[in-house]
């Protein structure tokens, strides 16, 4: 079992729908991660969390340590939010520096 | 402000070669981070370099090795390739070790 799951791994929305994403992790962790990639492949980070709720625009994202989870929100979706999110963990044991990674959602918003 | 840049955009190397990939961080940034990405997978944290010094090691053999220079630029060299180091490698910058991190572009390895 991998240390940090994504669900969906795939989601196709219209245009204007609300998306969530979700993302759980099995380890302690420091931080998490939201991060966006497009095709061509550079990531770019979307937020940084330790604890409760950050807002961005259209996008939300919130955290439940307890519960070791995470769900990205996007509101108003739009074609050009179609990307592969990845939920990424920091984790507050052993090697702090390294980020733990899910496989990603593929996202794909329609006209 | 300059963002992370990486170089080469594309490399294909053959089997057993050797290959250098190059990373220059955002200003300001003294960290860099090196993460591979095989198709259809989620980055995998290679190593971490914070001003000069290696500062945390992921699950990849010796022939993956790293400098980082007084500027804060970085190498990635990855000796022997075989073809399974086919993949996107990533660098990633941040002003310490914990903090938010800013992704390159990208290097498109592929090994034949």
């Amino acid at each position: 079992k991998n240390e940090v799951e994504q669900s969906p791994q795939n989601l196709t929305a219209q245009e204007g729908e609300f998306i969530t994403i979700n993302c759980s992790y099995s380890v302690g962790i420091s931080a998490l991660h939201w991060l966006q990639q497009h095709p061509g492949g550079g990531i770019v980070s979307l937020f940084m969390l330790s604890s409760g709720k950050k807002k961005h625009g259209r996008l939300i994202a919130t955290i439940n340590i307890q519960e070791k989870h995470s769900s990205l929100h996007i509101t108003a979706s739009h074609p050009r939010d179609s990307a592969v999110y990845i939920c990424a963990v920091r984790g507050n044991t052993g090697t702090a520096s390294k980020l733990t990674f899910g496989t990603g959602t593929r996202l794909q918003v329609t006209l | 402000e300059t963002g992370v840049t990486q170089s080469p955009t594309h490399l294909i190397k053959t089997r057993g070669q050797q290959v250098t990939l190059r990373c220059s961080s955002q200003s300001g940034h003294n960290t860099v981070s090196w993460y591979q990405q095989a198709l259809g997978q989620g980055p995998q944290f290679i190593f971490q370099y914070y001003r000069e010094e290696e500062n945390g090691r992921g699950n990849f053999p010796p022939r993956f090795s790293g400098l980082q220079f007084p500027n804060y630029s970085s190498e990635l060299n990855v000796n022997a390739l075989e073809l399974d180091d086919s993949a996107l490698y990533l660098c990633a910058s941040s002003l310490v070790s914990y903090s938010e991190q800013f992704f390159g572009p990208g290097t498109r390895l592929t090994v034949l």
